[in-house]
């Protein structure tokens, strides 16, 4: 039972473009929604956030968009630089401690 | 400002033997967490803890598993007769002390167990 999908298993874009990685959920309880950054053996770093009551969120270079209806949210990094590639993942949360995570896009940026 | 410390980083076991992973959380964080990571796959919640306290054990398994954050020193996860099913990264996590919703948490680099 996979609450949360991340069905593309890699991307590779090329370095100045924009990268887009997606993400699908089933459970509509879910109210906050996480991207994490992972290299080789490191932990997850936190990248950005969106609560439920949002569509949009921008960071930077990083923006998260949510489409509750859909059920789907989305991370662009725009402009990719080497230094994006990495793990990501999805993360969500019924407003509390539990994280759900997908299993993760391999972003490969190509110089 | 050290980040989350886990240690060991690798750790083999033969099967039948015992796993100790430790973990400190950072620096004023009362909250720690445990994930597992199969290879090819997102972190599964285990277990979180609070100082002497289990909040919620609910992901990790019944048997053979345990896991601790006495009052002083690191939390402990504790594997007894590793099988190799048990092969795969257990990550720590850490966090402030809740004020409702969600609080971001910092993970720790993670032990990599291998059961041969």
């Amino acid at each position: 039972d996979q609450q949360v999908k991340q069905n593309s298993p890699s991307l590779s874009v090329q370095e100045g473009r924009i990268s887009i990685l997606n993400c699908d959920y089933t459970n509509s309880m879910f109210d906050y929604f996480l991207w994490y950054k992972k290299y080789p053996a490191e932990g997850p770093t936190f990248l950005i956030s969106i609560s439920s009551i949002k569509d949009k969120n921008e960071d930077g270079r990083f923006t998260v968009f949510l489409n509750k209806s859909a059920k789907h949210l989305s991370l662009h990094i725009v402009p990719s630089q080497p230094g994006d590639s990495a793990v990501y993942f999805c993360a969500a949360s019924e407003g509390n401690y539990q994280l759900i995570w997908g299993a993760g896009t391999k972003l490969i940026i190509k110089p | 400002n050290a980040g989350v410390m886990q240690n060991p980083r690798h750790l083999v076991r033969r099967r039948g033997q015992e796993a100790r992973l430790r973990c400190s959380p950072m620096k004023g964080h009362s909250h720690v967490y445990w994930y597992r990571q199969l290879p090819e796959e997102g972190l599964k919640f285990m277990v979180y803890l609070q100082k002497e306290n289990i909040i919620d054990e609910s992901g990790m398994p019944k048997e053979r598993f345990s896991a601790e954050f006495p009052k002083e020193g690191p939390s402990i996860l504790r594997i007894q007769q590793v099988v190799r099913g048990d092969s795969a990264a257990y990550f720590c996590a850490s966090s402030p002390t809740l004020a409702g919703g969600f609080n971001e948490q910092f993970f720790g680099p993670g032990t990599r167990l291998t059961v041969l």
